[in-house]
């Protein structure tokens, strides 16, 4: 069965060094997202993305944070300088088609340690 | 904004035992999804709920929709230890794919 595949699953970096966290969505999946979940705490939503564009964003993903889709199977979450509060779980999710009628599915996270 | 309450947030069941999880949405959304987390895990889709009165069952999880009331449940029969994890219910709205409640976490208890 098709899966949602995240690489590295665990990502130690110090404060102010940049990361980048990737992602392998659903083949025929068109519509991807990142989502983190500080620990103990609930699942917050970053960015999605569609047709190459960012196409909504929450609060928390400033200008520190992008997305890219920089071939036709992985998808990118960039932080640029860290900070202690973005260690948290990151998870992406791809849909077939718009979210707010298509399921999302996970994949496993990458689980990010900011010293 | 769309906010989705969760309760209860914690719960400790005997096996054996039934109980409800509550999930409460503030505006319209005509679909749910209940997700169940394990510690350290991703999350693993449960149920997807398209529309008012739905009702779906797996094992000894039932979930049911209310868009008119904006509830829905996530029941559990007969628990087991197996079942101890944290559920999430979540919806979408037209802005954020998906809103998370904070979660319920429980532990089945011999």
């Amino acid at each position: 069965e098709p899966e949602v595949t995240q690489t590295p699953s665990h990502q130690v970096t110090q404060m102010g060094q940049e990361v980048i966290l990737r992602c392998v969505p659903i083949s025929n999946h068109l519509y991807f997202y990142w989502y983190r979940q500080i620990l103990g705490q609930k699942v917050e939503f970053l960015v999605s993305f569609y047709n190459n564009e960012i196409s909504e964003k929450s609060e928390i993903f400033d200008d520190q944070f992008s997305v890219e889709r920089p071939d036709g199977s992985n998808f990118t979450l960039k932080i640029r300088s860290t900070k202690l509060e973005d260690s948290a779980m990151y998870f992406c999710a791809s849909s077939v088609g718009f979210s707010s009628y298509n399921e999302q599915f996970f994949g496993p996270g990458t689980r990010l340690t900011v010293l | 904004e769309l906010k989705v309450e969760q309760n209860p947030l914690f719960l400790s069941m005997q096996e054996g035992k039934n109980y409800t999880i509550y999930c409460n949405y503030s505006t319209t959304s005509d679909r749910l999804y209940w997700y169940r987390q394990d510690p350290g895990k991703s999350l693993e889709s449960l149920f997807v709920l398209l529309s008012n009165g739905a009702v779906k069952q797996e094992g000894r999880l039932m979930a049911s929709l209310d868009t008119k009331a904006r509830l829905s449940t996530l029941h559990i029969t007969a628990a087991v230890h197996d079942l101890s994890a944290t559920y999430f219910c979540a919806a979408p709205t037209g802005n954020t794919p998906l809103v998370f409640g904070k979660g319920t976490r429980l532990s089945v208890i011999a």
